[in-house]
Formats: C-alpha cells, sequence, structure tokens
C-alpha cells in the first residue's frame, strides 16, 4: 500500500544544532516528495518539492532535502536550527493513480531549547 | 496582495445535514487543494481543482464534494455530517497544479474548523 512514514513523532534539538527529520514512502515509483510546516503563528506552508532530477533540493527558510532512491527517503535538514523553527513537519508524497493522490505522513513536532 | 480567504471561520452543525465551505484563492492562482486536518487522522488531502477541473483526488467518500467557479473559488460540500466530519478544513492556492514540475508556492488558508454536534 502506499504510504509515507515519519518515524519521528518528536525531536529536540538546541538552538543552534543541525536537524534532520525522517521520511521514507513506500511506492511502486518514484512520487513526487513534499515537505510542509505548520505552526501556531503562521499556518501550514510549503517548504520544498522534488520531482526529479537533481536529489538534494532547496527550499525557504535555509531547509533543504535530499531525495534518496536506494532507501526510499526524503529526509528533510538544515544547519542550524532557530528557535522559530519549532512547529510540526508533515512530508508528503503525490502518487499517480486515476487521480493522482497526495499521501501526507503523521507529521514530527519539532521543539527548540535555547 | 490578499492572502487565500477561507469562510466561514467556525461552524458547528449536527448530524445528518449539509455544509458549504468556501475558498478564495490568492489573485491569478488557478489550483485550489482542500485538505482536513484531525487529531486522530492527522492531515489528509481531499481534492485540488485547477481550471473548474477536479485534478487530484484522496480517499474520501462521496460525501465530500467540491467545485471551482471560473473566478478560481472554490468551494467544498459535505453532505450527511457524520461526528468524525469535525475538522479542520484547510484550503492552498497555487499558481500551477500540485503535479507541474514548478517549483510555485502553495498558500494557505487559515482554516474553516467545522464541529459536528
Amino acid at each position: 500500500a502506499q504510504s509515507v512514514t515519519q518515524p519521528d513523532i518528536h525531536i529536540t534539538v538546541s538552538e543552534g544544532a543541525s536537524l534532520e527529520l525522517r521520511c521514507n514512502y513506500s511506492y511502486g515509483a518514484t512520487p513526487y516528495l513534499f515537505w510542509y510546516v505548520q505552526s501556531p503563528g503562521q499556518g501550514l506552508q510549503l517548504l520544498l518539492k522534488y520531482f526529479s532530477g537533481d536529489t538534494l533540493v532547496q527550499g525557504i527558510k535555509g531547509f533543504e532535502a535530499e531525495f534518496k532512491r536506494s532507501q526510499s527517503s526524503f529526509n528533510l535538514r538544515k544547519p542550524s536550527v532557530h528557535w522559530s523553527d519549532a512547529a510540526e513537519y508533515f512530508c508528503a508524497a503525490l502518487v499517480s493513480g486515476g487521480y493522482n493522490k497526495l499521501i501526507f505522513g503523521a507529521g514530527t513536532r519539532l521543539a527548540v531549547h535555547p | 496582495k490578499a492572502g487565500v480567504t477561507q469562510t466561514p471561520r467556525y461552524l458547528i452543525k449536527t448530524r445528518g445535514q449539509q455544509v458549504t465551505l468556501s475558498c478564495s484563492p490568492i489573485s491569478g492562482h488557478r489550483s485550489v487543494s482542500w485538505y482536513q486536518q484531525t487529531p486522530g487522522q492527522g492531515l489528509q488531502f481531499l481534492f485540488e481543482y485547477f481550471s473548474e477541473t477536479q485534478r487530484n483526488k484522496g480517499n474520501f467518500p462521496g460525501r465530500f464534494s467540491g467545485r471551482q467557479f471560473s473566478n478560481s473559488r472554490s468551494e467544498m460540500n459535505v453532505s450527511t455530517l457524520e461526528l468524525g466530519d469535525s475538522a479542520l478544513y484547510l484550503c492552498a492556492s497555487s499558481l500551477v497544479p500540485l503535479s507541474k514540475k514548478l517549483n510555485q508556492p502553495q498558500h494557505f488558508g487559515d482554516g474553516t474548523r467545522l464541529s459536528i454536534l
């Protein structure tokens, strides 16, 4: 079955530390992949998306994600976390069928310690 | 530039009723997509419209339907409401459809919080 898995429900990092949020997908072909962020002050935002080609994708707010076909992963990274990055992060995959559908992971809640 | 506007912000209905939610996209945006968010099921994709045509669709029953008008405004209708339909309904607009290989941003509205009694 098509699915998106975010193995970490909660992650806590210190401000200034690096961050990696994991995402794995289960799908026969390579789907289009997305990362979203949801914070109380700013609602839901699209951070970045991957279609094909260069496996390292740059997004907004200093985030990047790397697609690894061999691991069916699309992990989100940031070199130095800011306190304002505390939010919930969702990975999603657009899979094709009669209609395309967007499947979300359960989300990872990020807390940032000063 | 006005953002994505969803109306109403809050709504209370009872089981069996039907409801219509509205989403006005950013001017010039032709793609509107709808999402349901609940504590139990998380974030789920309902459907996407582009130029008045449904382009993408999630796994929701036929009680959930939508449409898009020529001015790109979109409505979502839920008939025969059930308790489990209580959720935050979000819409997002973009210049291009989700499946387009272009890095265009999506802009989300603040959502409509629907409560079913």
